[in-house]
């Protein structure tokens, strides 16, 4: 299985300011056929479903504001928050799509400072 | 729009079996895999498998092989999860969730149930 590892556990930012989270997997999710990253970061906040945010590493689904971007490629992804805003607050997930069994990192606590 | 509408709460008793519902509306439900994830009390997400709503195939994490039964009624849009022999922590909420574009697997999921809890306890 590909082990997928957030860093930090938990993060407080200042509102306004930049947010970023990482996420390593175990072995490569880079499909040398296509040349996309089978990474996908979502958004929970308590007592909801979660929320797809960014698919193939860096593609923004419809609907996602823009200061919400993804980056990496291979076994190293970012996400970042431009600037920071209350309804950010939330715990965000990565999650591998290349190959079953589909894995999540522990997930990354977002607060405000 | 499209929703996906799953059954209400279970409690259950370790050793028995529980079936969970997930009604889609607003798209043509043989068109999308269908995941199924869980999440433990204040735990992290994990994934239990897909079901093809078109052809019923299914493919299912090592882990719960042997436990877990995904199948599909096409007639009224509804996928089914049902996990067997029950043990106390697989108290969990359980989530049926699209995949994100047509006929693909390998995809994250864009649309996803409300949830359903599930509570395993003597």
């Amino acid at each position: 299985d590909i082990v997928m590892t957030q860093s930090p556990d938990s993060l407080a930012v200042s509102l306004g300011e930049r947010a970023t989270i990482n996420c390593k997997s175990s072995q490569s999710v880079l499909y040398s056929s296509n040349n996309k990253n089978y990474l996908g970061w979502y958004k929970q906040k308590p007592g909801q479903p979660p929320k797809l945010l960014i698919y193939w590493a860096s593609t923004r689904e419809s609907g996602v504001p823009d200061r919400f971007s993804g980056s990496g490629s291979g076994t190293d992804f970012t996400l970042t928050i431009s600037s920071l805003q209350a309804e950010d607050v939330a715990v965000y997930y990565c999650q591998q799509y290349y190959s079953t069994p589909f894995t999540f990192g522990q997930g990354t606590k977002l607060e405000i400072k | 729009q499209v929703q996906l509408v799953q059954s209400g709460a279970e409690v259950t008793k370790p050793g028995a079996s529980v079936k969970v519902s997930c009604r889609a509306s607003g798209y043509i439900f043989t068109d999308y895999y269908m995941h199924w994830v869980r999440q433990a009390p204040g735990q992290g997400l994990e994934w239990l498998g897909w079901i093809n709503t078109n052809s019923g195939g299914t493919k299912y994490a090592q882990k719960f092989q042997g436990r877990v039964t995904m199948t599909r009624d096409t007639s009224i849009s509804t996928a089914y999860m049902e996990l067997s022999r029950l043990r106390s922590d697989d108290t969990a909420v359980f989530y049926c969730a699209r995949a994100l574009a047509v006929d693909q697997p390998l995809l994250p999921a864009d649309c996803w149930g409300q949830g359903t809890l599930v509570t395993v306890s003597s």
